[in-house]
């Protein structure tokens, strides 16, 4: 295991689908966190977990998205009912402390 | 709120040094960072400073930061096309909780290396 690894890379998806995505940590990094990225933007923070605890959200994160971890390893993001606004790459990074490191990122396109 | 500003170009020629700067507003961030990206990929930590240094070297990388100014510097050495990739700065965010790690980041300069 070298580093965190997002699952799919790429989605396409209908407005109004549901898509989940799954993150899998560095091991034994107690923290993980989702990001959403969009075209010339940096990342911008949705939420965070330490072990299994969802600690902390953005407001970015709406009633239609939902995160889990639930064994305080790896992590999924659900985006139901997609709207075109969601379409952008989704980014889950690791820490166990100072570093955080970044997946590949799942790039979703909302059509 | 918080912010991190940068700017979004910068162009060098192969070999030269490249200087990226940054500016953040909470002075209370303990870390600042810089990642890099390049197309359709994810984001590659670079290096990162504590708050209390002036400088941080790393081999072709230099990291200055002013905290009195809240602004921070990537020099890189000796640029090579390989470099070319966008360049994100990145402040910690801290609550009342202190830190929680989570990041705020500058939209990114694009750096080009022209051979």
């Amino acid at each position: 295991d070298t580093g965190v690894s997002q699952d799919p890379r790429h989605k396409i998806t209908k407005r109004g689908q549901n898509v989940t995505f799954r993150c899998d940590p560095i091991s034994e990094h107690n923290r993980l966190y989702w990001y959403r990225q969009t075209l010339g933007q940096g990342p911008e923070f949705l939420t965070y977990f330490q072990n299994e605890a969802q600690l902390e959200k953005s407001r970015l994160l709406s009633d239609r998205f939902s995160a889990e971890r639930p064994k305080g390893s790896f992590s999924t993001l659900e985006i139901q009912r997609t709207e075109q606004g969601d379409s952008a790459m989704y980014l889950c990074a690791s820490s166990r402390n100072t570093e955080a490191f970044f997946g590949q990122g799942t790039r979703l396109t909302v059509v | 709120g918080e912010d991190v500003e940068q700017s979004l170009f910068l162009s060098v020629r192969e070999g030269d040094s490249s200087v990226i700067n940054c500016t953040y507003t909470d002075s209370s961030s303990t870390y600042l960072y810089w990642y890099k990206q390049e197309p359709g990929a994810g984001l590659q930590l670079l290096t990162y400073i504590f708050s209390n240094m002036d400088m941080k070297q790393d081999q072709r990388l230099t990291v200055l930061l002013n905290k009195k100014d809240k602004h921070l510097s990537l020099r890189i050495a000796d640029t090579q096309t390989g470099d070319s990739a966008i360049y994100f700065c990145a402040a910690e965010r801290m609550n009342y909780g202190g830190s929680q790690g989570n990041l705020i980041f500058g939209k990114g300069t694009k750096l080009s290396v022209k051979p």
